[in-house]
């Protein structure tokens, strides 16, 4: 089965660092995003790990490990539209050559100031 | 460019009712998703497309129908509507996996439906 975990709620000060967690237990891994979700909007791309380490993308960076099936998403300077959720998908490879994302339930970030 | 758009953005069903919604793309993209979002879980695919003319269940198809006469227009059907299917349902669409850059999935504005 497919398995994804992350906190439910965070709560940070503007101008602050936060770390999301995202662990996942899957089979077929091939690669793992984070998405933004702002109240009663669609999710956006955030950012993409497929190899193990560090992207970072202006204030957003994202950690992958697969060994361990970990990733974090971290953001700096935190800016009262950060107040989001943030969803962790992992793609997993099916076995009729489909990819297919699963989500976990996604983080809600409060920043207050 | 609009990206992905989704008509209606919310509806009223009562329990038995019948409705599509529609979810366009200009992107030429050849992928397409339909997933649904309720409170407390992820994102769920309900059907997807992998291009013109073909269709695949998803984990909840149940309940759905779907067809993709168009690359660019993918629609969502439901027969008979249930309470249990009162969500808000997203679109997206992709690349294909043979393309050389990420297939990074694209979403609409959503389609909040109730019913009762």
């Amino acid at each position: 089965g497919q398995n994804i975990d992350q906190p439910t709620e965070m709560t940070a000060t503007e101008g602050a660092i936060v770390q999301i967690n995202c662990t996942y237990q899957t089979s077929g891994f091939n690669g793992l995003f984070w998405y933004q979700q702002h109240a009663g909007e669609a999710p956006t791309f955030l950012s993409y790990n497929v190899l193990d380490g560090l992207e970072e993308k202006g204030r957003f960076s994202s950690f992958l490990s697969r060994s361990k099936g970990y990733s974090y998403l971290l953001l700096k300077e935190l800016q009262m539209k950060d107040s989001a959720s943030y969803l962790c998908a992992v793609r997993v490879l099916m076995n009729t050559g489909f990819q297919k994302l699963v989500f976990g339930t996604g983080t809600r970030l409060l920043v207050s100031p | 460019n609009a990206g992905v758009t989704q008509t209606p953005k919310f509806r009223v069903l009562k329990t038995g009712q019948s409705m599509t919604l529609l979810c366009a793309q200009d992107m030429n993209h050849e992928y397409m998703y339909w997933y649904r979002q309720d409170p407390g879980m992820g994102l769920r695919l309900i059907h997807y497309s992998v291009g013109e003319g073909t269709t695949a269940k998803g984990e909840v198809p149940d309940g759905y129908n779907v067809s993709r006469l168009k690359k660019q227009n993918f629609l969502l059907g439901l027969e008979s509507a249930a309470p249990s299917q009162t969500s808000v349902y997203f679109c997206a669409s992709s690349y294909s996996i043979g393309r050389a850059s990420q297939e990074t999935q694209y979403f609409g504005p959503g389609t909040r439906l109730l019913v009762l």
